[in-house]
């Protein structure tokens, strides 16, 4: 069995800081571990993944996540927010070989000021 | 290349009666999952098929239940429906449902239950 905790429901930022948002996980298997985005009236977005390669996964506008073995974390961050980047965003973990099972975090809403 | 598209968009139905929702995959993809998503439970999934044959199935009552045809189009049906069952529900296509082929997600069908 797979689970994912994101330990923020909610994170503001100033546009220009550094966007932080943490995802810790459990799994009995070797997992992969996604990030996507969901903006307001659009459907999910994937912004970066992690399949057993390499530990730190760089994905689409910017952001990058870190795989934490020890820690059981995959924590998603961008070096500087933009007010675009405001949305829901959402930890999943599957076990690795499938991507069509997917179980997700609660998500985390970042927003973003001015 | 069309991405996934899912119809109808919105959906008003009473309890009792049962909805089918369609989703037509990106070309040539060959797995297409199903998601549930509500305030209360996040995003959960339902099932996946892949070339006509139910591969995975989340944890939801009988009276969920889906299809694909041979063009990989799939649809979803929700009989006797209840309050409970409103809901945004994501379709997402891949070309094999591998870890590394990556899932793309619909707008998804908005249901509400009367």
């Amino acid at each position: 069995a797979q689970s994912v905790t994101q330990l923020d429901s909610h994170v503001s930022v100033s546009e220009g800081t550094p966007v932080l948002l943490r995802c810790n996980y459990s799994s009995s298997y070797s997992p992969s571990l996604f990030w996507y985005v969901q903006h307001p009236n659009k459907g999910l977005q994937l912004l970066l993944k992690y399949t057993s390669a390499a530990t730190l996964v760089k994905g689409i506008n910017g952001f990058e996540a870190e795989f934490k073995k020890s820690e059981t974390s995959f924590h998603l961050t961008k070096p500087s927010a933009h007010m675009s980047d405001a949305a829901e965003y959402f930890c999943v973990v599957t076990p690795t070989g499938t991507a069509s099972k997917l179980t997700f975090g609660t998500g985390t809403r970042l927003q973003v000021t001015l | 290349k069309a991405g996934v598209t899912q119809t109808p968009r919105y959906l008003i139905k009473t309890r009792g009666q049962q909805v089918t929702l369609s989703c037509s995959p990106i070309s040539g993809h060959r797995s297409v999952s199903w998601y549930q998503q509500t305030p209360g439970q996040g995003l959960q999934f339902l099932f996946e098929y892949f070339s006509e044959t139910q591969r995975n199935k989340g944890n939801f009552p009988g009276r969920f239940s889906g299809r694909q045809f041979s063009n990989s189009r799939s649809e979803m049906n929700v009989s006797t429906l209840e309050l409970g069952d409103s809901a945004l529900y994501l379709c997402a296509s891949s070309l094999t449902g591998v870890s590394y082929n990556e899932q793309f997600f619909g707008p998804g069908t908005r249901l509400t239950v009367l």
